[in-house]
């Protein structure tokens, strides 16, 4: 299996710009999620998804940002407009189950690592 | 709200030493706890998970236990080597099904 598929690994774009950011889930696998990691606070899940519904959207910062999963193999976490603070590192992950209380390890793709100028 | 906590921050140990991992979490009502590792400019790599229900599990020279009532999880890693070097994160699993994360403890095995 491929893994949790993430593109662009490197985005630099410049303040106003719209950003697209895609992942493909592993195969098989129900649930996705978007997190984004910064130094200053850690690991922040933004948005998750089971079975292409999106669930639970608390964690995104504001309306520039949106996310969604057109399909089971597909999703997009988009920001339009960009700024500065919202450099920091895109990670997607995947699970198998969507049973609440059987919860499954997730698996993280490699990141995206996004600088606004 | 769950808030996790990693202590400490940094440890650097010489090759061959048996070390211990902290996690601390706030809330005891968790459904799960996950271990994972993170190497420089990569992704996650899920290390070890334990459900609610265990209270240890073991992968290796790796070691992760769990102990609810108290808030805290432990990852012992035997015989350090040097390709242990990076950031290990911990995370517990919540009722509405989202993964919380520390902040992490970055290691450091000296040859």
């Amino acid at each position: 299996d491929a893994g949790v598929i993430q593109s662009p690994r490197h985005e630099v774009t410049e303040m106003g710009q719209e950003v697209t950011l895609r992942c493909k889930p592993i195969s098989g696998h129900n649930s996705l999620f978007w997190y984004r990691q910064t130094m200053m606070r850690g690991l922040e899940l933004l948005i998750y998804f089971n079975n292409n519904v999106p669930i639970d959207d608390s964690g995104m910062p504001e309306d520039r940002f949106s996310a969604k999963m057109p399909n089971a193999s597909f999703s997009t976490l988009k920001i339009q407009p960009s700024e500065p603070r919202d450099s920091a590192v895109y990670f997607c992950a995947s699970r198998r189950g969507v049973v609440v209380g059987s919860y499954n390890e997730q698996f993280f793709g490699p990141g995206t690592r996004l600088t606004v100028l | 709200k769950q808030e996790v906590t990693q202590i400490p921050a940094a440890l650097s140990v010489p090759e061959g030493e048996n070390l211990v991992l902290n996690c601390s979490f706030t809330d005891s009502a968790i459904y799960n706890l996950q271990w994972f590792r993170q190497d420089p400019g990569k992704g996650l790599t899920s290390l070890l998970l334990i459900q609610s229900s265990q209270r240890e599990q073991t992968s290796g020279r790796l070691n992760a236990s769990l102990d609810k009532s108290s808030g805290r999880s432990t990852l012992y890693i035997a015989a350090s080597q040097p390709g242990d070097s990076a950031t290990y994160l911990c995370a517990v699993g919540v009722l509405s099904e989202k993964l919380v994360f520390g902040k992490g403890t970055k290691l450091t095995v000296n040859p």
